[in-house]
């Protein structure tokens, strides 16, 4: 099962852009990468995924390297109601996910 | 929507008691999972569960078990509750079709036990 390694805490800005950057070195061939928001006292909830390339929707952008050893979340503009654990995981689905300590994203005003 | 619910938002036994935590969830999802959340450790997974009947251990299995009964019903079960298992119980859920499916998370349940 790939590591992740994700910075432990980041601090911004009400609308600035905000990237967390994700490394999983050992990343196998058929592994996505998935990214999960955790407010506190909820449970995590389902951000953005992807194999390759770039995917966004209507709440980030995900960007991966052709060699996939690390991806980086895009947050456009954040706000306050932003400020939560950001999870990086990867894995081949299912129970295959381990989620480690996160990011923890402190928005300012 | 999908709709994963917890029997408690918070609990608190003692040490020794038996102590169930129901989840449901209302999506027909066949796979079903328990983790625990503490600071500093992130979440990890005690059991799941891909079909009624069925269970598998995660990493942390030792001192709780599980039942599964019904599809949309998933149990976890500390069966002499300990102050270590005081901590955030998450459940989640997910269907089985597809490469790679995201999990469904329910609210959490906070346990102190004392």
């Amino acid at each position: 099962l790939a590591k992740t390694t994700q910075p432990i805490s980041m601090d911004s800005y009400e609308g600035q852009e905000v990237n967390i950057t994700c490394s999983h070195n050992n990343i196998a061939t058929n592994d996505y990468i998935t990214w999960y928001q955790q407010f506190p006292s909820q449970g995590p909830r389902f951000i953005i995924q992807g194999y390759k390339t770039k995917v966004t929707n209507e709440v980030a952008s995900l960007f991966i390297p052709a060699d996939r050893k690390s991806s980086t979340l895009s947050l456009p503009r954040v706000s306050l109601s932003d400020t939560a654990v950001y999870y990086c995981l990867v894995g081949e689905g299912t129970y295959k996910y381990i989620f480690g300590t996160g990011t923890r994203l402190k928005v300012l005003a | 929507d999908v709709k994963v619910t917890q029997s408690s938002r918070y609990l608190v036994k003692r040490t020794g008691e038996k102590v169930f935590l129901e989840c449901v969830q209302d999506m027909d999802h066949e796979n079903m999972f328990w983790y625990r959340q503490d600071p500093g450790l992130g979440l990890r997974l005690i059991y799941f569960s891909y079909d009624v009947k069925m269970k598998e251990k995660g990493d942390i299995p030792e001192g709780y078990s599980v039942s599964r009964e019904k599809k949309e019903r998933f149990s976890l079960i500390l069966e002499s509750a300990s102050t270590n298992q005081t901590s955030m119980y998450l459940c989640a859920s997910n269907p089985a079709t597809g490469v790679v499916e995201t999990q469904y998370f329910g609210p959490g349940t906070r346990l102190l036990v004392l």
